[in-house]
């Protein structure tokens, strides 16, 4: 099993919507989670990261963490063509740093 | 220069020639690292640095080789490399090994005819 496991896609939603990406994780002890956001050709850029469970929340995206179901998720709001992209979910367990795969999202105007 | 940069942006070398991969972090962090990206492919965990020293090694051929000479450059020395090797290549760093959030550089398109 991975360490972090995201379902890669594609997901689409409308011009609006509220875009929902989820991710899971294997080891419980695991602390840190993070979202990147990679744009086609470009490297990834950190989004928010979370290290306590319940939500946080900055602008439109709203990360969340739920430690006993062991999964990370990020709530886009008001989804605009431009969070057209590749978001990764990664995580830190022990000193090593994991990456998801990545799920492609795509904004429909 | 501020974040993590990396030269040169773009490069197409022959599978003869030995070229190197420039990366430098304005951070103040410790740990740095190299991945690779295929395309349509996730990231790939090449090397781990931590002051200086390197502590992971994700079974990279040979030809690819790491040097780290302080805790802010960190070079990838290339040599009679394959086409199978084209992709992006990111350096990122963080604040200390499997501590805090990873920051990325802008990356080398790299292209072996």
């Amino acid at each position: 099993q991975k360490e972090v496991e995201q379902n890669s896609g594609p997901l689409s939603v409308p011009e609006g919507a509220i875009a929902s990406l989820n991710c899971t994780y294997s080891d419980r002890g695991s602390q840190s989670f993070f979202w990147y956001r990679q744009y086609s050709g470009k490297s990834p850029e950190l989004i928010m990261f979370i290290y306590s469970n319940g939500d946080k929340e900055d602008g439109r995206f709203t990360a969340q963490l739920n430690k006993a179901s062991q999964y990370v998720s990020l709530l886009i709001r008001d989804s605009q063509p431009s969070d057209s992209a590749t978001y990764l979910c990664a995580g830190i367990t022990g000193n090593q740093f994991y990456f998801g795969t990545g799920t492609s999202l795509t904004v429909i105007p | 220069e501020t974040g993590v940069t990396q030269t040169p942006r773009h490069l197409v070398m022959g599978m003869t020639n030995k070229k190197s991969l420039k990366c430098e972090q304005h951070l103040g962090h410790n740990a740095m690292y190299w991945y690779k990206q295929s395309a349509k492919k996730p990231l790939e965990l090449m090397f781990v640095y931590s002051l200086e020293e390197r502590v992971e090694n994700n079974s990279v051929p040979s030809r690819f080789s790491p040097e780290c000479p302080n805790s802010s450059h960190l070079f990838l020395h290339l040599h009679t490399l394959q086409p199978e090797d084209s992709a992006l290549y990111l350096c990122a760093s963080s604040q200390e090994r499997g501590f805090g959030e990873q920051y990325f550089g802008p990356g080398t398109r790299l292209t072996v005819t």
